[in-house]
């Protein structure tokens, strides 16, 4: 089992719906959670990052963390055509310096 | 102004080869890293640096060598190319150890194809 698992897609709604992407994860000892996003043929760019339980919202962007499930989510609201890309999410605890770990990736397309 | 750049962005060479890729970064962070993204697209940390000190190495072989001359540098030397070292290669940086409210930010990654 891998230690974070996140379905890769593809998925792909039409624009202005809500999107969710979700991850999940077996190691209780992670504390931070990050949402990264990649274009294709680029680099991973963060998007959203949230320390421990709670939710946390920046612009159409809303990430949630609950630790008790071990389960994080973002949510997109009014999708726009620009945010078709590959969502990452990444996790890491206090131990091990920055040690990130990744999810595969949910690759989404918003059709307009 | 690019703020982690890596060269090459494309690298086509045979197995058995030996290969470097570099990465500079200009913000001035103290740790850099490098990740490996397979063809489905897990990312996976490879080697970190802080102030030119190796702080993280995961199970890679050891014909990954990294270097860094300095802290705006780290270069990735493969020995001995096989197959299975194809994939996009990312450098990354950021300021501090520890993940409490630093972000990580990468480069635009060198694909690499062993033929």
């Amino acid at each position: 089992q891998k230690e974070v698992e996140q379905d890769p897609g593809p998925l792909s709604v039409p624009e202005g719906a809500i999107v969710s992407l979700n991850c999940t994860y077996s190691n209780s000892a992670f504390q931070y959670f990050m949402w990264y996003r990649q274009y294709s043929r680029k680099g991973p760019e963060l998007l959203m990052y949230t320390y421990s339980s709670g939710n946390k919202e920046d612009g159409r962007f809303t990430a949630q963390v609950d630790k008790s499930s071990k389960y994080i989510s973002l949510f997109i609201r009014d999708s726009q055509p620009s945010d078709s890309a590959t969502y990452l999410c990444a996790m890491g605890g206090i131990q091990g310096a920055q040690k990130l770990v990744f999810g595969q990736g949910t690759r989404l397309t918003i059709n307009p | 102004d690019t703020a982690v750049s890596q060269t090459p962005k494309y690298l086509v060479t045979q197995m058995g080869n030996d290969k470097s890729i570099k990465c500079e970064q200009n913000l001035g962070h103290d740790t850099m890293y490098w990740y490996k993204q397979d063809s489905k697209k897990f990312l996976k940390i490879m080697f970190s640096y802080n102030n030119k000190e190796l702080i993280i190495n995961e199970t890679v072989p050891n014909r990954f060598s990294p270097k860094s001359p300095d802290k705006a540098h780290l270069n990735l030397h493969i020995n001995s190319l096989e197959l299975g070292d194809s994939a996009v290669y990312f450098c990354a940086s950021s300021q501090g150890m520890g993940l409490a409210g630093r972000t990580q930010y990468f480069g635009p990654g060198t694909r690499l194809l062993v033929l």
